[in-house]
């Protein structure tokens, strides 16, 4: 079956604009994460999604960053005023359920360069 | 808070040598543990885990154990082949939060 896609795979967007990263899960996989992979930083954990409700936002750097998520399914992050440090790779992952969160099936993320 | 300590990369070997990286872990309660592999241009795949101490994970020649004493789970693999060049990634979850808190990754990079 089709895996955890993501859109766009690369981004380059100028300072100060606003940016939209969708991702679309397995079907039927009701948890849903965004994480942020910086260059030397590792994976980044930015918000989880149980059903269309976030529970955890914890990871959410700033409040130019949101997420939400429709239907249960797709899930849009979105950047406001973007600035340089926000460059990295976004990448996106469902899991069956919340307890198992370690069965998590990863996307193959969208670049975002911010120059 | 919950940390994951990974040797830095990048790491060069030569086809059949034996590679090791090494993880170490900070945490509250008995995590589970976890290798994320991340071949090029693709997405993080779940490589191999191990939900309590003493257990070993493994998975397609790769091993590691949960050592809770040492509070380590090094990522072993007896002869590595030009495949495995790829970005490893270390990882655990508690259960407390449905999150995995992951290490830097590190590198590794097969020749012949």
């Amino acid at each position: 079956g089709a895996g955890v896609s993501q859109s766009p795979s690369n981004k380059v967007t100028e300072k100060g604009k606003d940016v939209e990263l969708r991702c679309d899960p397995i079907s039927g996989h009701t948890a849903l994460y965004w994480y942020r992979q910086s260059l030397g930083q590792g994976l980044e954990f930015l918000i989880y999604f149980q059903g269309n409700s976030a529970p955890d936002k914890s990871g959410l750097p700033s409040d130019r960053f949101s997420a939400e998520r429709t239907g249960g399914s797709v899930s849009t992050l979105t950047i406001q005023r973007t600035q340089q440090e926000d460059s990295a790779v976004y990448l996106c992952a469902s899991s069956p359920t919340s307890g198992r969160a370690y069965e998590q099936y990863f996307g193959p993320g969208t670049r975002l360069t911010v120059t | 808070g919950n940390s994951v300590t990974q040797m830095e990369g990048p790491v060069t070997l030569s086809e059949e040598a034996f590679l090791t990286i090494n993880c170490t872990y900070t945490a509250t309660g008995y995590p589970s543990l976890f290798w994320y592999v991340q071949y090029p241009g693709e997405g993080l795949q779940l490589l191999l885990k191990a939900t309590k101490a003493d257990d070993k994970g493994s998975n397609k020649g790769f091993e590691a154990t949960y050592r809770k004493e040492t509070t380590s789970f090094h990522l072993e693999k007896g002869s590595v082949q030009v495949s495995d060049s790829a970005v490893y990634f270390c990882a655990l979850y508690t259960g407390t939060a449905s999150k995995l808190t992951f290490g830097t990754g590190t590198r590794l990079q097969v020749t012949l």
